[in-house]
């Protein structure tokens, strides 16, 4: 199936910088969707974005949906000890089958 | 807020016995997604239903089979176990919404095969 390529695959910060992390798709997507999965757990849906251009906030988070609708590029600002986890995008196509990337693992300093 | 829920959170099997996972989607949520995440890995799709019927289906072994209630609940049924079949299995639930879809995960169920 489709993949979805996420970088970087994993980050190393001090407590208060930002963070950005993308994913880029080989083709066109009409959703994009960024989570966060702590262990052991569920994904937990972070941002949603519908529109090419979109650019969307949910407090520290920030996302973009692409112009061209093969990527889209997640931002948290003032990173705290609690934005530890693996963050996943994830694009639905035309046929609304979702695909995942290959996640970003964060590591907070503090 | 009502939850996606999912039973059991834990389950060990032996090989070649049967597993059931049970999804309980988020109330009014018409559209089930099961998925499969292995260690240090994404989650891989499996199937998915809306209204009842299979809408999708990706990597899912012929070994595994699924289904939708009419209350909306959805059984992921397991057969012929093997070892590489242990892996957090997660159901999602979503609705069309006047934007698009958002998946939203349940907890997960650990499977372990012995």
């Amino acid at each position: 199936g489709q993949q979805l390529n996420q970088s970087p695959q994993s980050m190393f910060i001090q407590e208060g910088e930002d963070v950005s992390m993308n994913c880029t798709s080989s083709s066109i997507f009409n959703t994009w969707l960024w989570y966060k999965q702590d262990p052991g757990e569920g994904p937990v849906l972070l941002i949603a974005l519908y529109k090419a251009g979109e650019l969307t906030s949910n407090g520290r988070l920030t996302a973009q949906f692409g112009i061209t609708r093969k990527d889209s590029f997640l931002n948290i600002s003032a990173s705290i000890p609690s934005d530890v986890g693996i963050y996943f995008c994830a694009g639905q196509d035309s046929t609304n089958q979702f695909y995942f990337g290959t996640g970003t693992s964060l590591t907070v300093i503090p | 807020a009502a939850g996606v829920i999912q039973s059991p959170r834990h389950l060990i099997k032996e090989k070649r016995e049967t597993a059931t996972l049970k999804c309980y989607p988020i109330p009014r949520h018409d559209t089930v997604y099961w998925y499969q995440q292995g260690p240090g890995q994404d989650p891989q799709f499996l199937i998915s239903f809306y209204e009842k019927m299979q809408s999708d289906k990706g990597s899912i072994p012929d070994r595994f089979s699924a289904q939708q209630f009419s209350d909306y609940h959805s059984e992921l049924n397991m057969s012929s176990l093997e070892l590489g079949d242990s892996a957090l299995y997660f159901c999602a639930s979503s609705v069309a919404g006047d934007s698009g879809y958002e998946q939203y995960f349940g907890p997960g169920t650990r499977l372990t095969v012995t």
